[in-house]
């Protein structure tokens, strides 16, 4: 079964800092990637998405993602965090055409920004 | 536009007890999806619904899950003799096909406290 894992339960920096969030699934064929989002109090928003292509995509907010197939992974980035960008982020994947639309997502990460 | 509406927001039922959580999709979405969050668990697929193609089950828990969804639009996904685990929020999602790479837009949830 596919599994998607995400290395950091929970993160803190200060502003400025820059951010990498560390993503790996587990699942040989043809996938798509996602970013999400949840800001405190609000829904889950996608943040960033890789369907084919260029494997560096880049997402709102100044975020961007790198797909490494051979290492199976898919990091979130942001050079310089703001306070705003606290919240938890998750990692899901679609097994391409396996599993139409369904997401399996990772356990999600924490990240707080200090002032 | 509006967005995916899920209704209650909150629920908080005995054990034992049927409870029923609403999802009103974006209008013109033919996919529909839920998930469960739970503490400690992440995000877990329950069950898609493409068109009038037979929903995918194949996350739903037990069979005192259910879900349907009438005439492409609201669904309504039904737990019967609510246990203590079934304690989560909540998560509708939809997209505008089903296909893998449609990105999915969530509500708010709905946050279930079984007692």
């Amino acid at each position: 079964a596919q599994s998607v894992s995400q290395h950091n339960h929970h993160v803190i920096l200060s502003e400025a800092a820059s951010l990498e969030l560390g993503c790996n699934y587990s699942y040989g064929g043809t996938v798509n990637l996602f970013w999400y989002v949840q800001y405190p109090g609000q829904h889950l928003q996608l943040l960033l998405k890789y369907f084919s292509g260029d494997p560096l995509v880049k997402g709102i907010k100044g975020f961007e993602a790198e797909f490494i197939k051979s290492k199976f992974s898919f990091n979130l980035r942001k050079p310089s965090v703001q306070w705003s960008d606290t919240a938890e982020y998750f990692c899901a994947v679609n097994a391409g055409t396996d599993s139409w639309g369904k997401l399996q997502f990772g356990a999600g990460t924490q990240v707080v920004v200090t002032p | 536009g509006a967005g995916v509406s899920q209704s209650p927001s909150n629920k908080v039922t005995e054990k034992g007890k049927d409870v029923e959580l609403r999802c009103d999709p974006i209008s013109g979405h033919t996919a529909l999806y839920w998930y469960r969050q739970s503490l400690g668990q992440g995000l877990e697929f329950l069950i898609y619904f493409q068109g009038n193609s037979a929903p995918d089950k194949s996350g739903l828990p037990s069979d005192r899950f259910s879900a349907e969804r009438t005439g492409g639009s609201v669904s309504t996904l039904t737990i019967q003799r609510t246990q203590q685990e079934d304690s989560a929020v909540y998560l509708c999602a939809s997209s505008s096909g089903g296909y893998s790479n449609q990105p999915q837009h969530f509500g708010d949830g709905t946050r279930l406290s079984i007692l």
